[in-house]
């Protein structure tokens, strides 16, 4: 099993609507998260760190489960500029390898007019 | 303020030359990773440095492979007799381990890249 597993889409919608992303992982001693986007030929840049509560920034809401080990990230009213591969990332639990991060292989988003 | 930088921002070598790639990290990070990813694939990591502490070399796919952090704060990563498999971007990322406390990781902020091209 991979340690953080996500579909890898793409997922075409068109300007406006809301669109959600999954990923889960494997490592139950896991203790952040974060979500990046990356742009074709680019580097990745952080988008949000998700939190145990849940949160938000503007148009952009992260959730955790931990019960089940999953994150997810919701899109609202989404724009053109949304368009990007999304990876979702995790470190490598409490061990001394814990500042590590592991990053899932992306979902890729197309926002269409 | 300033971001990472990586130089060159491409590397087209010939198979078996040696190259050098170069990090510079946001001042005062003192956590500092390399990747690689190759084309329509996620990041690999490769190497971890932190402060003073003896780099975490996991990640090296080879002993071609090697990297050096002078001063706790340039990274330079150096691959021997490359060959065409090693063809990739390679991606270096600092973080400043100060924004967070306990036991988990921080955000890390990515340089451009240097996309090496072994022909």
């Amino acid at each position: 099993r991979k340690e953080v597993e996500q579909d890898p889409g793409p997922f075409n919608v068109p300007e406006g609507a809301t669109v959600a992303f999954n990923c889960t992982y494997s490592n139950s001693a896991s203790q952040s998260f974060f979500w990046y986007r990356q742009d074709c030929r680019k580097e990745p840049k952080l988008l949000m760190s998700v939190y145990s509560s849940g949160n938000e920034d503007g148009r952009f809401t992260a959730q955790l489960n931990r019960a089940s080990q999953y994150i997810s990230l919701l899109i609202r009213d989404s724009k053109l500029s949304d368009s990007a591969t999304y990876l979702c990332v995790v470190n490598k639990g409490s061990s001394g390898s814990a500042r590590q991060l592991t990053f899932g292989s992306g979902t890729q988003l197309t926002v269409l007019p | 303020g300033a971001g990472v930088s990586q130089s060159p921002s491409n590397k087209v070598t010939e198979k078996g030359k040696d190259v050098e790639l170069r990090c510079d990290p946001i001042s005062g990070h003192t956590a500092l990773y390399w990747y690689r990813q190759s084309l329509g694939q996620g990041l690999e990591f490769l190497i971890y440095f932190q402060g003073n502490s003896a780099p975490d070399k996991s990640g090296l796919p080879s002993d071609r492979f090697s990297a050096e952090r002078t001063g706790g704060s340039v990274s330079t990563l150096t691959i021997q007799r490359t060959q065409q498999e090693d063809s990739a971007v390679y991606l270096c990322a600092s973080s400043h381990p100060s924004r967070r406390q306990g036991v988990g990781a921080y955000e890390q902020y990515f340089g451009p890249g240097t996309r090496l091209t072994v022909t």
